[in-house]
């Protein structure tokens, strides 16, 4: 069975630092992928950045890179130069190639402070 | 190009009534989720379709949800009759594809809260 752990439920960072949201996750499946998304309080869920498992480099988009550790299984998100409108909670998922369901974790809220 | 699209944005029900909840995906997408996520909780995955097919349905409780995915297209997801613990936010997501790489990731809509009274 698949599973991701977020032990963060919240987080603070001042406006301009680096932050490092944790994700760890298990699965059976050779071949899986991990999202990370935002979900503003508006509600709806931002895709942000993919990792394959095959990948050799870790994901970047912006301000977006994924510390991908496939041997310690964690596929940690982190956002560099926050900014406050990056206050909002975030969500690790997974899919595999066998299961092929798209899970999410419990999130973690990410509050920036000026 | 136009985002998933979700109808009604909120509503209020009574214990007991039944209510449906409809999504329209972005285009040429053939994969559909429908998910559930609770106050304070992650998206937990209803359904899932490919297409007009049922990937997987293995958390939809069966006895008062309901969803069908007509010609692939637009998707509507029911439950009949509603209870208290139903009340949460309901999200559609669409992917280009299943499997792994950089088309699946899922976009979703801005759901549908539900409040069952």
């Amino acid at each position: 069975a698949q599973k991701i752990t977020q032990t963060q439920p919240g987080m603070f960072v001042q406006e301009k630092e680096a932050v490092t949201l944790d994700c760890t996750y298990d699965t059976s499946d050779p071949s899986y992928g991990l999202f990370w998304y935002k979900q503003p309080s508006s509600g709806e869920m931002i895709f942000l950045i993919y990792q394959g498992s095959y990948d050799q480099q870790n994901a970047t988009e912006g301000r977006y890179s994924l510390n991908f550790q496939k041997a310690r299984k964690s596929a940690n998100l982190v956002i560099s130069a926050s900014q406050l409108g990056d206050s909002a909670m975030y969500f690790c998922a997974m899919r595999g190639r066998d299961t092929d369901k798209l899970i999410f974790g419990t999130g973690t809220r990410l509050q920036v402070f000026p | 190009e136009a985002g998933v699209a979700q109808s009604p944005r909120y509503k209020i029900i009574e214990k007991r009534q039944s209510v449906a909840f409809w999504c329209n995906p972005i285009s040429g997408h053939a994969t559909l989720y429908w998910y559930q996520q609770i106050l304070g909780q992650g998206p937990k995955l209803l359904i899932q379709f490919q297409n007009n097919g049922v990937v997987d349905d293995s958390q939809l409780p069966k006895d008062r949800f309901s969803a069908e995915r007509l010609k692939g297209v637009d998707s509507t997801l029911k439950i009949q009759p509603a209870k208290l613990e139903d009340s949460a936010v309901y999200l559609c997501a669409s992917s280009l594809q299943r499997g792994q790489g950089r088309d699946t990731e899922a976009f979703f809509g801005q759901g549908t809260r539900l409040t069952v009274v």
